[in-house]
Formats: C-alpha cells, structure tokens, sequence
C-alpha cells in the first residue's frame, strides 16, 4: 500500500534559519509526490509538487526534489520567515488517492 | 479566481441533531473530495465523486453519513444523527481528472464541527 512518513514536530527555528522538514514514502507503481502547507483556521494549500523521479518542486522558497532511490521527498527553505508558521504536510498520490503524512508543526520567532 | 468555497465555517449543534455541510468546487473540475481531519486520525477520505458520480466511499465512517453530488457545480455531505465523536473539521477538495496522479486537488477552508 501507499504510505507517507515525515518528521515529528513540532520545530521552532529563528527567522532566517534554514529549514528541513523530511519526508519518505512507500508506493506501488509511480506516484506524484506533493507538500501542502496549512495556516491556523485554514484549508490545505498545495505548495509545491514533483511528477517523476528527479523533478524539483519550488515555490515561495521552498524546494523539494523527487528521489526515488531513497524514496524521499524533502522540504527546505533557506531562509524561513515568521510568516512560514504553519502545518507542513508531506503527500502523495496514486491515481486519485492522496496519503498525507501526519503533519509537521513549524514556527518561526522573530 | 475562486477556490473551493465551503459552508457553513463553523457549526455547533447537539447531539442527534441533522448537519449538512455544503461545498462548491472549482469551475471546471470533475473530481470532488470530502476529507476529515482529526487530531487522533489526521487527514482521512470520506467520498471521492468523478463527473458527479460517487466512485469511492469506503471511507464514510458509518450510515449517519451521506453525501451527494447533484451537479457539478455542488456537493453536500451530511450527518444524521450527528453524534459528539462526529466534531472535526470536515474539507472538500476539487481537482481536474481526480484519477491521474499528477492533477494536484485543492482545497476548501473547511467547516468545523462541533456536536455537544
């Protein structure tokens, strides 16, 4: 079956710390992998994606890089803002089906 | 443009009491999603429609549940009798061509439910 496993929260960081949420995954055939960030009282926003082993996924400074051989898909920032405070979820999808990995709580102090 | 659009964003009600909770997807997709999330079980599919059409619904916890999709353009989910362990917040999320893997599906604010 398909599943998602990311990193336990939660994670306090400074403002301008980098940042590394990790994700990893177990899949039959060949999935699309996503993160979607979600703010305090909001829905799921997607926030980037990768379809094929290789691709990097970018968006609002984030990166993420679709690696089949160690069947991960890692976020980072390089420099995190106060405003990136939120709940990062790891997903991936086969067919119509999305498994999110439990949700990584990060908050950023000024 | 506008995103999937959810009502009510709050809802409180007693226990036994009816809840419908209403979603508009996205103009033009096909795929229609009803999620919720907990902080025991996290994100779970409760329905997926495509076309209008219910294709999966082994997630729908129970009969007290039901959910239906009478045009494209609208879905309700609802709870008869909403019990206590019912209260989550409940998503709907719209996409084009639900069924390929890279057609990313987008989601709505979602309505937190509270039965007392």
């Amino acid at each position: 079956g398909n599943s998602v496993t990311q990193m336990e929260g939660p994670v306090t960081l400074s403002e301008e710390a980098f940042l590394t949420i990790n994700c990893t995954y177990t899949a039959t055939g060949y999935p699309s992998l996503f993160w979607y960030v979600q703010y305090p009282g909001e829905g799921l926003q997607l926030l980037l994606k990768a379809t094929k082993a290789d691709d990097k996924g970018s968006n609002k400074g984030f990166e993420a890089t679709y690696r089949k051989e160690t069947t991960s898909f890692h976020l980072e920032k390089g420099s995190v803002q106060v405003s990136d405070s939120a709940v990062y979820f790891c997903a991936l999808k086969n067919d119509y089906k999305l498994s999110f990995g439990a949700g990584t709580t990060v908050t950023v102090r000024a | 443009d506008a995103g999937v659009i959810q009502s009510p964003r709050h809802e409180v009600t007693e226990m036994g009491q009816e809840v419908t909770l209403r979603c508009k997807p996205i103009s033009g997709h096909n795929s229609l999603f009803w999620y919720r999330q907990t902080m025991m079980r996290g994100l779970e599919l409760l329905i997926y429609f495509n076309n209008n059409v219910p294709i999966d619904d082994s997630g729908m916890p129970e009969d007290r549940f039901s959910a239906k999709m009478p045009n494209a353009s609208f879905s309700t989910l609802k709870i008869q009798p909403s019990e206590p362990r019912d209260s989550a917040v409940y998503f709907c999320a719209s996409s084009l061509s639900g069924d390929r893997s890279n057609q990313p599906q987008h989601f709505g604010d979602g309505t937190r439910l509270s039965i007392l």
